[in-house]
C-alpha cells in the first residue's frame, strides 16, 4: 500500500527558531500534499495544500509567511514553521495522494513540535 | 464538499460488530465517502471508501444506502486495537481537500 513517510516524529525548539518538518511519498507519485495541524483533543485541521512545482494554497487564517512550503519534486513536500512561539506546539501530519480519480489521501505520522 | 455528521462516541463489546455510522444528506452525485481512523498520537489511517457500491477489504465493510445520504463502517470483529476516532470524509474525486469532521471515539470494551 501507499506509504508517507513524515521526518522528524517529534522535535523540540526554541522560540524563535525555525523548524523544517520533511513528508515523503516512498512509493508513489503524489502531485498534491496537504499539511494538517491538531491540538489536543480537537480533529485536524487543513492548513494548506501543495501542488509540485507551484506555490501552496494555504487556507483562511493560516499565515503562509509562517508556515513556509515548498513541494520542490512528486516526492517530497517541507513545512518550515519560522520563528516559533509556544503557541505553534503541535502535532503536524502531512498527507499526500496520487493522481487517480477518487483516490484517498495517504497519511504520515505526524510531527510533534514543542517550542519552549 | 458535503458536511457529514458522525455520533461524537460509541462503545462496542470486544468481538462484536461495530457499527459507525456517517450522514451526509448532502452529498452529490460524484462524491466519494471516505473512512479514515486515528489512533492516539498517529496519523489517520485510510480505511475504506466508496461511491455507491457497499464495499469490503480485510479492514472492514462500508455500506452506503442507495440514495446515498448516510453510510456505515462496519467492522466485524472489533478487537481492543480498534479503539481510535473515526473520521468519515465526502469529496469529488479531483477534489483537493478532505476536511475532517469531528469524528466517532470508539471504545471497544473487554
Amino acid at each position: 500500500g501507499a506509504v508517507v513517510s513524515q521526518h522528524p516524529s517529534w522535535v523540540i525548539c526554541k522560540s524563535g527558531t525555525s523548524v523544517k518538518i520533511e513528508c515523503r511519498s516512498l512509493d508513489f507519485q503524489a502531485t498534491t500534499m496537504f499539511w494538517y495541524r491538531q491540538f489536543p483533543k480537537q480533529s485536524l485541521m487543513l492548513m494548506a495544500t501543495s501542488n509540485e512545482g507551484s506555490k501552496a494554497t494555504y487556507e483562511q487564517g493560516v499565515e503562509k509567511d509562517k508556515f513556509l512550503i515548498n513541494h520542490a519534486s512528486l516526492t517530497l513536500s517541507t513545512l518550515t514553521v519560522t520563528s516559533a512561539h509556544p503557541e505553534d506546539s503541535s502535532f503536524y501530519i502531512c498527507s499526500a495522494r496520487d493522481g487517480t480519480a477518487g483516490s484517498p489521501l495517504h497519511f504520515g505520522n505526524g510531527t510533534r513540535l514543542t517550542v519552549t | 464538499d458535503a458536511k457529514t455528521t458522525q455520533p461524537p462516541s460509541m462503545d462496542c463489546a470486544e468481538g462484536r460488530a461495530a457499527n459507525l455510522p456517517c450522514n451526509h444528506s448532502t452529498i452529490s452525485g460524484n462524491e466519494y465517502v471516505y473512512w479514515y481512523r486515528q489512533i492516539h498520537s498517529q496519523g489517520p489511517q485510510y480505511i475504506i471508501h466508496g461511491l455507491k457500491n457497499n464495499e469490503t477489504n480485510e479492514m472492514a465493510s462500508l455500506i452506503i444506502t442507495e440514495d446515498r445520504k448516510s453510510s456505515t463502517l462496519i467492522l466485524p470483529h472489533a478487537t481492543l486495537r480498534d479503539t481510535a476516532v473515526y473520521y468519515c470524509i465526502v469529496r469529488v474525486p479531483f477534489g483537493n481537500q478532505f476536511y475532517f469532521g469531528t469524528g466517532t471515539s470508539l471504545t471497544v470494551i473487554p
